[in-house]
């Protein structure tokens, strides 16, 4: 079975710009996550979308935001991009089913982004 | 407040020894599930072993075993017969089982471990 895909692997961008990150799940895998990863603040948790709707969300600026589509892959935006949005994004998939303390997050390779 | 805890930034192994990676978290929540995972410097997080809650046994998965001490809200990582390539970061998280669909996951800051030859 593929793993999670992320593409794509490597961006540079300038501030001000807008930028959009692509996200394709372990086949019937319906929930996604996407994290912001730094040296300074560690993972921090942006937002899940389990069947096409945000379910859960981290405490970031609205310039954040994701969706998914009925096939499950997921994108996730930024717009106005600023110096300090320069991290490793990671996506993240899983069943999300019953039970879900028990749902394991399988992640993906990671869009290293770089706000010059 | 800090859900989970790893209070060892860093730390070194002896190739072929075992070592122990610290992790403590913070709930009120009486289903939970916690997840270690492994970060190279390729970036990829790596899922390595799940332990939850109402489990009564710690689990294992190859040269990975879980320390589940439920009173005491630790749960360790431990590696046996440590290889080269087992350098890297490692994350404890959480995710807590409220409601249907749970919360979101909770990671800690992580460890980094350097394997010795």
């Amino acid at each position: 079975k593929a793993g999670v895909t992320q593409t794509p692997r490597y961006l540079i961008k300038t501030r001000g710009q807008q930028v959009t990150l692509s996200c394709s799940p372990i086949s019937g895998h319906r929930s996604v996550s996407w994290y912001q990863q730094t040296p300074g603040q560690g993972l921090q948790f942006l937002f899940e979308y389990f069947s096409e709707t945000q379910r859960n969300k981290g405490n970031f600026p609205g310039r954040f935001s994701g969706r998914q589509f009925s096939n499950s892959r997921s994108e996730m935006n930024v717009s106005t991009l600023e110096l300090g949005d320069s991290a490793l994004y990671l996506c993240a998939s899983s069943l999300a089913g019953w039970g879900a303390s028990t749902d394991t997050q399988y992640f993906g390779p990671g869009t290293r982004l770089t706000v010059l | 407040a800090q859900k989970i805890t790893q209070t060892q930034p860093g730390m070194f192994v002896q190739e072929k020894e075992a070592v122990t990676l610290d992790c403590t978290y913070d709930t009120s929540d009486p289903s939970y599930g916690l997840f270690w995972y492994k970060q190279p410097s390729s970036g990829e997080m790596i899922f390595l072993i799940y332990q939850g809650s109402y489990d009564q046994q710690n689990a294992t998965e190859g040269r990975y075993s879980l320390n589940f001490q439920k009173a005491r809200k630790s749960a360790n990582l431990v590696i046996s017969a440590s290889q080269l390539g087992d350098s890297a970061m490692y994350f404890c998280a959480m995710r807590e089982g409220a409601g249907n669909y749970g919360q979101n996951f909770v990671f800690g800051p992580g460890t980094r471990l350097s394997v010795l030859p």
